[in-house]
């Protein structure tokens, strides 16, 4: 079956402009992760959905970030006011109950530059 | 402050050569402890992971040693094939959340 999908796969923006990313998790998982990833880093999380209950977004750099995820499904992240430090690959991850006993599915992710 | 520290950044080995990537970690809450590959252009990839309960975890060429009491746990690949060259991450976990070590580059010469 298809695997995490996420649009656009590359997004060129000017500093100061709004941005949204796209995730399309595999049908029938309740997590769903975001995560950045920085030229030569590892990952960073970012903010962690798992059902119905209330996000986890204690990894949120700035009130700049905020996500949401429609009917337990699509999940959007919104940079508004992207800054040059914005500039990294988002991915999206997810898996069918807890990552920590189900395997957890990445994205290809966006590569997002801010010029 | 680094929740997980990995070890080195980039590797070199000869085919049928093992590679050996190692992980230090300070929370000792985490209980769960899993290991990507990255292939360029693609998402990472969960390869193996083991939890805290055991100190070893072998499948296939890939196999994880942990030691709870040191806070350390690698990652050893048997036979290494130029198909391995990849960056690899090791993550640790507590309540669902996600720490990942800074990667290593891994260059299999054939």
């Amino acid at each position: 079956g298809a695997g995490v999908s996420q649009s656009p796969s590359n997004k060129v923006t000017e500093k100061g402009k709004d941005v949204e990313l796209r995730c399309d998790p595999i049908s029938g998982h309740t997590a769903l992760y975001w995560y950045r990833q920085s030229l030569g880093q590892g990952l960073e999380f970012l903010i962690y959905f798992q059902g119905n209950s209330a996000p986890d977004k204690s990894g949120l750099p700035s009130d700049r970030f905020s996500a949401e995820r429609t009917g337990g499904s699509v999940s959007t992240l919104t940079i508004q006011r992207t800054q040059q430090e914005d500039s990294a690959v988002y991915l999206c991850a997810s898996s069918l109950g807890s990552p920590s006993r189900d395997t957890q599915y990445f994205g290809p992710g966006t590569r997002l530059t801010v010029l | 402050q680094q929740q997980v520290k990995q070890s080195p950044q980039s590797l070199i080995v000869q085919k049928g050569g093992i590679s050996i990537i190692n992980c230090a970690y300070e929370n000792t809450a985490f209980d769960y402890f899993p290991w990507y590959q990255q292939f360029p252009g693609k998402g990472p990839a969960l390869l193996i992971a083991i939890r805290p309960d055991v100190s070893e975890k072998k499948e296939g060429r890939f196999t994880i040693s942990f030691n709870k009491s040191a806070k350390q746990f690698s990652l050893h690949i048997m036979d290494s094939q130029p198909g391995d060259s990849a960056t690899y991450f090791c993550a640790a976990s507590n309540f669902n959340k996600f720490y990942f070590g800074s990667g290593t580059k891994l260059n299999v010469k054939p």
